[in-house]
């Protein structure tokens, strides 16, 4: 069975502080992987996606991710927070054309 | 609007009854999938279909838990004899599946459960 584990569950920064969410994912096989964020009063939206190809992702308002297969891993990161990134981050892996298992998020709260 | 939809987008009852929730997926896609998040917590898997064929169920859902997508678009999800511990978002979300297994979902808004 396939598992996502999000390492820190409440980061908070202030703004113009860089940001790394950590995510690591069990599972043997080919994955998609996610990044979703759902901000206060609204629901998930996504980030950004990997399929194959570059493991560096580019997604939305400036996030990254790189997926590293050797450490089951796929971190999201952004060079400068902004308080409007203050909501809550979800990391998901799915096989091919299947469900998704979600991570218990990472709430992140920017101060101005 | 084209995006994911899900009524109601909040549901109190009380212990014992029962509710059904809908979700209207975008219209091309294929496959819909239901999940339930609970405060904390990243959504859960319930289960998922592929037009109107029921693909997947996950053993978190008891009996008490039934879907149906009986003409591969809209779809519910019927809660009888409702417990406490029944009371969560409970998530809606639609790809198209064209063979290349990329899976992308479109999230809906939810429906709140409370269950008194």
């Amino acid at each position: 069975a396939q598992s996502v584990s999000q390492h820190n569950h409440h980061v908070i920064l202030s703004e113009a502080a860089s940001l790394e969410l950590g995510c690591n994912y069990s599972y043997g096989g080919t994955v998609n992987l996610f990044w979703y964020v759902q901000y206060p009063g609204q629901h998930l939206q996504l980030l950004l996606k990997y399929f194959s190809g570059d493991p560096l992702v580019k997604g939305i308002k400036g996030f990254e991710a790189e997926f590293i297969k050797s450490k089951f891993s796929f971190n999201l990161r952004k060079p400068s927070v902004q308080w409007s990134d203050t909501a809550e981050y979800f990391c998901a892996v799915s096989p091919n054309a299947g469900k998704s298992t979600f991570g218990d998020g990472t709430t992140l709260t920017v101060k101005p | 609007d084209t995006g994911v939809s899900q009524n109601p987008r909040h549901k109190i009852t009380k212990r014992g009854q029962n509710v059904t929730f809908r979700c209207d997926p975008i219209s091309e896609h294929n496959r819909l999938y239901w999940y339930r998040q609970t405060l904390g917590q990243g959504p859960e898997f319930l289960t998922y279909f592929q037009n109107e064929a029921q693909l997947e169920k996950s053993r978190l859902l008891s009996d008490r838990f039934s879907a149906e997508r009986p003409k591969g678009s809209f779809s519910t999800l019927e809660i009888q004899r409702t417990e406490q511990g029944d009371s969560a978002m409970y998530l809606c979300a639609s790809s198209l599946e064209q063979g290349g297994g990329n899976n992308e979902q479109f999230f809906g808004p939810g429906t709140r459960l409370t269950v008194l």
